[in-house]
């Protein structure tokens, strides 16, 4: 059981750069979403999606695109990396009982 | 605005005993839901539990309960019979589920 599948697990850039996280999950759920967690801030979201096609701002969309072209896939998108982006990021998908099932993270450094 | 709030940064527990950990929400929505999750040092993020504010009990799941007081607005976490590897993050998060929101955390050390 794969679940929630976060590439890559690690990434550096330099300020400017452009790069995409990828997220994929095998259990057919409908709702996916990005957070990203910063050192005594607990985890923030970023974009979430109901479905293919249709996506949606959270508290700190700034910065980040989203597409949902897949039931499967939702990746995130950095056009041009900043230092302030510098963070964990978590890709989830929502299943039964509203439960939300958590990628491994993706550490992301903007030199 | 949607608001989750968790007072205590830091906790301490003794082995074998019990701890409530915090947690405060903001909604004015009539239907919400409350979740908890753990975050051990490895970094992943595990579901403990989660309570429906239309759920008449207290939800359980094993050691973990929620001691739901919906007049209060709180959702407080109680760990029963601490082991050391509770020794973890813990966020609370609601009550929106389409835009969860979650608390900054308190940071629990079980003591041998």
């Amino acid at each position: 059981n794969a679940g929630v599948t976060q590439t890559p697990k690690f990434q550096v850039l330099k300020t400017g750069q452009s790069m995409t996280l990828q997220c994929a999950q095998d259990m057919n759920h409908e709702y996916m979403s990005w957070y990203r967690q910063d050192p005594g801030m607990g985890l923030r979201l970023i974009h979430y999606s109901v479905g293919a096609g249709i996506t949606d701002q959270g508290e700190v969309p700034n910065g980040y695109n989203v597409s949902r072209s897949t039931t499967e896939d939702f990746p995130l998108r950095l056009l041009s990396a900043a230092p302030s982006q510098t963070s964990v990021y978590f890709c989830a998908s929502r299943g039964p009982l509203e439960k939300l099932f958590f990628g491994s993270g993706t550490q992301l450094s903007v030199l | 605005a949607q608001k989750i709030t968790q007072t205590q940064p830091g906790m301490f527990v003794q082995e074998k005993e019990a701890v409530t950990l915090d947690c405060t929400y903001d909604t004015s929505d009539q239907s919400y839901g409350l979740f908890w999750y753990k975050q051990p040092s490895s970094g992943e993020m595990i579901f403990l539990i989660y309570q429906g504010s239309y759920d008449e009990q207290n939800a359980t799941e094993g050691r973990y309960s929620l001691n739901f007081q919906k007049a209060r607005k709180s959702a407080n976490l109680v760990i029963s019979a601490s082991q050391l590897g509770d020794s973890a993050m813990y966020f609370c998060a609601g009550p929106s589920a389409r835009q969860l929101t979650f608390g900054s955390g308190t940071q629990l050390t079980v003591l041998p």
